[in-house]
């Protein structure tokens, strides 16, 4: 157990839900990421959060919402989704986003959008 | 941005073979590159980094070498094990606040024996 916790772990929604995704950490890291792994892109970067704060959004539709309450929690809000955001969703951690700060990532949310 | 590339996308071999993964990079201010290794089912896990400062670093079975003027690392697996089969990414991360991993395309590795 890595100490990255997803749920669900899998998530079937339609395209006019409204759902979200949730990431937990208790390893004390500050930097914590979303990725989406699809058979077409693998482990694209989507969001960053660094000490709660969002560093970088990587041209992702506003359908994705990211949310970062406090260090240890990442929210991913998913509304009017598309069958294309099908996909396995994976959170990462990492004790801050400097080179060489080892990424420790979740199980990942199978998604399915019908 | 950075954007790495990564090649093969499968390669197929025989137990005890050796295997090879190359991968190149865009940014040159780029100095942290590590390899994850993701099992049928399951999580990205670290095998393996190499930094900037470093040409080469080895773990057992397994090698990592940097070519910062051609902008290119490779990961080495030697003496193949079925249990090597996997799904192996490359990426690239430079020393900013705020910055992450990008990873290539991955490579899907199968070891028959």
């Amino acid at each position: 157990e890595t100490g990255v916790t997803q749920t669900p772990r899998h998530l079937v929604m339609g395209m006019t839900n409204k759902k979200s995704l949730k990431c937990e950490q208790h390893l004390g890291h500050n930097a914590m990421y979303w990725y989406k792994q699809s058979a077409k892109k693998p482990l694209e970067l989507m969001f960053v959060y660094n000490f709660k704060e969002q560093t970088e959004n990587n041209s992702v539709p506003s359908r994705f919402s990211p949310e970062c309450p406090n260090s240890s929690h990442l929210f991913l809000h998913l509304h009017t989704l598309q069958p294309e955001d099908s996909a396995l969703y994976l959170c990462a951690s990492s004790q801050d986003t400097r080179a060489g700060s080892e990424a420790f990532f979740g199980q990942g949310t199978r998604l399915t959008v019908v | 941005g950075e954007n790495v590339e990564q090649h093969p996308s499968t390669l197929s071999v025989q137990e005890g073979d050796s295997a090879v993964i190359k991968c190149t990079y865009s940014d040159s201010a780029s100095n942290y590159f590590p390899w994850y290794k993701q099992e049928l089912g399951k999580r990205p896990q670290l095998i393996i980094d190499i930094r900037s400062n470093v040409g080469e670093k080895k773990d057992q079975r397994i090698a990592v070498t940097l070519n910062k003027t051609a902008k290119h690392f490779s990961l080495h697996i030697t003496e193949t094990q079925p249990e090597d089969s996997a799904v192996y990414f490359c990426a690239a991360s430079r020393d900013q606040a705020g910055t992450a991993l990008i990873f290539g395309k991955g490579t899907t590795l199968s070891v028959s024996s």
